[in-house]
């Protein structure tokens, strides 16, 4: 298993700004992933973050709207630019450790005014 | 799009009754798996049951898999309040390479 923190835990943002959310895991991990949960709703994968590359984004996200960095094996960031009151749930980061399972970050939970 | 479907959408039992929720999903899959989300926090995987297998048990949690139905449901025995959460299916659709789609969750309220 692997455990996984997230900064910040929750924000409120004004809309228009920026928020960058950080996924720190204790370990090594081939596989990063970035989830949005909008409120009441299940689980959409935003991207899969590649370490030394750019991410892999799914249809429906860009680039430009929600950047993602992984430096190493270790750390990724989310950005949510240009924040509109839609953009107003929770972000969950997640590592593949090899096998199959996913485990899961506590969520950044997001509130845009 | 979301690759599953939950039903029921919410369910409320008494301590000691068994849960059961199902999920449908639209393509072949490599394994599907459930997941417990508490109050909207990070989610906690339950079991993984693979494309193969047709039932798996895991404590007081029971899976089943059914392919050709392309349905799987999940069995909770002698609910505890502890159980109220989300429960989410989860599948790894064939040629994916172990990215999740979910389904649309369960709620699940136990009381005492």
């Amino acid at each position: 298993s692997a455990v996984i923190s997230q900064k910040p835990s929750r924000d409120i943002c004004q809309r228009g700004t920026s928020l960058t959310i950080q996924c720190q895991v204790d370990s090594q991990v081939t596989m990063m992933f970035w989830y949005r949960q909008q409120p009441g709703q299940s689980l959409t994968l935003i991207a899969t973050a590649n370490q030394g590359s750019e991410a892999t984004y799914e249809s429906g996200f860009v680039i430009d709207k929600f950047p993602i960095s992984r430096p190493n094996l270790t750390f990724s960031t989310l950005t949510v630019s240009n924040m509109s009151p839609e953009d107003s749930s929770i972000y969950l980061c997640s590592v593949g450790t090899g096998g199959e399972t996913q485990y899961f970050g506590p969520g950044t939970r997001l509130l845009v005014l | 799009s979301q690759q599953g479907e939950e039903d029921p959408q919410a369910l409320s039992i008494q301590e000691g009754e068994n849960a059961t929720m199902n999920c449908s999903y639209k393509t072949s899959i490599n394994n599907l798996q459930w997941y417990r989300q508490n109050s909207g926090r990070g989610l906690v995987h339950l079991i993984l049951i693979r494309s193969n297998e047709r039932e798996k048990h895991s404590g007081r949690l029971r899976v089943t898999l059914d392919t050709s139905k392309k349905s799987s449901s999940l069995l909770i025995t002698a609910s505890r309040a502890a159980d109220t959460a989300s429960y989410f299916c989860a599948t790894v659709p064939t040629g994916t390479a172990s990215k999740l789609t979910f389904g649309t969750g369960t709620r699940l309220q136990v009381t005492l």
